[in-house]
């Protein structure tokens, strides 16, 4: 069975913190993907990567990075957190193309406070 | 504005009822797709439908896709309490999926 897993589906963190998010695929899969969901403001994209070491901007990724070093991991960085990034976290994966079907992970809810 | 945009916001019907859902979007697209997500976990790809397919089907939910319109529609037939979350249409075209608002369905026993 496909899985996704983040590493905690709550997060709390204070402002100014740096702060990891991680997912993990078991699917040998090429892409992964990094979204921000808010409220009135749907899915966005923050960050795609299409293989190890290659990465992608996307729609919003003003104040984070991301790191690929191996195939089946994929982090998502906040150098120094502010409120504005409380939100829910949420990883993908695909295979082939980007635009195929997409495995999301369950989720982190983060609070900066 | 998002690419897909999804209506209605919110729909809520009684069990056995079926809903529809509606997807619009603006530019020309490889595939279209519907995921679902209930509260506060991850999205559950449902099924996708490629440019140049018209409809597809999928247990109780049947897509339909209008190119020239630049519309889909999401059709649950015979709702459960269970098909209770929200409903999102992504669009495919260049490189990545471009998700819609979504739509919030409630479906009561």
């Amino acid at each position: 069975d496909v899985k996704v897993t983040q590493s905690s589906r709550y997060l709390v963190k204070r402002t100014g913190e740096k702060v990891f998010l991680e997912c993990v695929q078991d699917m040998d899969h090429e892409n992964m993907f990094w979204y921000r969901q808010d409220p009135g403001l749907g899915l966005r994209l923050i960050y795609f990567s299409y293989d190890v070491k290659m990465k992608e901007k996307g729609d919003i990724p003003e104040g984070y990075s991301v790191s690929r070093e191996k195939k089946e991991r994929f982090s998502l960085i906040l150098e120094s957190a502010s409120t504005n990034q409380t939100s829910m976290y949420l990883c993908a994966s695909s295979y082939l193309q980007a635009y195929y079907e997409q495995y999301f992970g369950p989720g982190t809810r983060l609070t900066v406070t | 504005s998002q690419q897909g945009e999804e209506d209605p916001q919110a729909l809520s019907i009684q069990e056995g009822e079926n809903a529809t859902m509606n997807c619009s979007y603006k530019t020309s697209i490889n595939n279209l797709q519907w995921y679902r997500q209930n509260s506060g976990r991850g999205l559950v790809h449902l099924i996708l439908i490629r440019s140049n397919e018209r409809e597809k089907h999928s247990g109780r939910l049947r897509v339909t896709l209008d190119t020239s319109k630049k519309s889909s529609s999401l059709l649950i037939t015979a709702s459960r309490a269970a098909d209770t979350a929200s409903y999102f249409c992504a669009t495919a075209s260049g490189s990545r999926l471009t998700f819609g608002e979504g739509t919030q369905l409630t479906v009561n026993p």
